[in-house]
């Protein structure tokens, strides 16, 4: 099955800097990698993906890369504000499938400093 | 629109008990899902609903884990008995389509087995 590497578990930045978020997968046949942020008592929330047939995508602030040859897409946020704090999951599934299951990384606990 | 709702928020028992989950999904949603995460680690798979009919279960760890969703709308995920290692976060998610992208998450009941 698909196995979805993320680092770093731990990031700190100041408030006005930018943050990065690497994510490795298995599965060349995975094309959907949604990033999704966990804030404190409540439940993962979508905040962007990308499929497969697109090697960049961009919303406001946050913006999701991904490199299909090395199996590899990140999360770049820019002009982090404390309200971004908060652990951010990035996954993988396959689209067209009738499963829909997602594999999920380990999340990255990201810290805001004011 | 109500987003996922989860029952209860939190539950703490003693191994040897009993405990039911419950999920409600976004009206209309055909597609459940069932995830654990289990303190510091990535947010495993369970099992995933269409309507009332089990599609995978294959992330079940074992017997002592029964899911249904009778009707096709809510569903309940009983812990018979619990254990120790069964202590975690356990979210629910939904979907229009498998095929289609966004899972939104309910909140997440936080289970503590003592």
């Amino acid at each position: 099955g698909e196995n979805v590497e993320q680092h770093p578990s731990t990031l700190s930045v100041q408030e006005g800097d930018s943050a990065v978020i690497k994510c490795t997968y298995s599965d060349s046949a995975s094309n959907y990698f949604p990033w999704y942020k966990q804030e404190l008592g409540k439940g993962p929330q979508l905040i962007i993906d990308i499929r497969s047939n697109v090697g960049e995508k961009k919303d406001q602030r946050i913006a999701v890369t991904l490199n299909k040859t090395a199996k590899h897409f990140s999360l770049h946020i820019t002009e982090t504000q404390p309200e971004d704090s908060a652990v951010y999951f990035c996954a993988a599934s396959l689209l067209g499938s009738t499963l829909g299951r997602l594999y999920f990384g380990r999340g990255t606990q990201l810290t805001v400093w004011p | 629109e109500a987003g996922v709702t989860q029952f209860p928020s939190h539950s703490v028992i003693e191994k040897g008990q009993t405990v039911t989950l419950r999920c409600d999904p976004i009206s209309g949603h055909d597609n459940l899902y069932w995830y654990r995460r289990v303190m510091g680690k990535e947010i495993k798979f369970l099992l995933h609903f269409v309507k009332e009919s089990k599609q995978d279960e294959s992330g079940m760890p074992n017997n002592r884990f029964l899911a249904e969703r009778t009707g096709g709308t809510y569903s309940t995920l009983k812990v018979q008995p619990a254990e120790l290692e069964d202590s975690g976060v356990y979210f629910c998610a939904s979907s229009q389509t498998p095929e289609g992208k966004t899972q939104y998450f309910g909140p997440g009941t936080r289970l503590l087995v003592l």
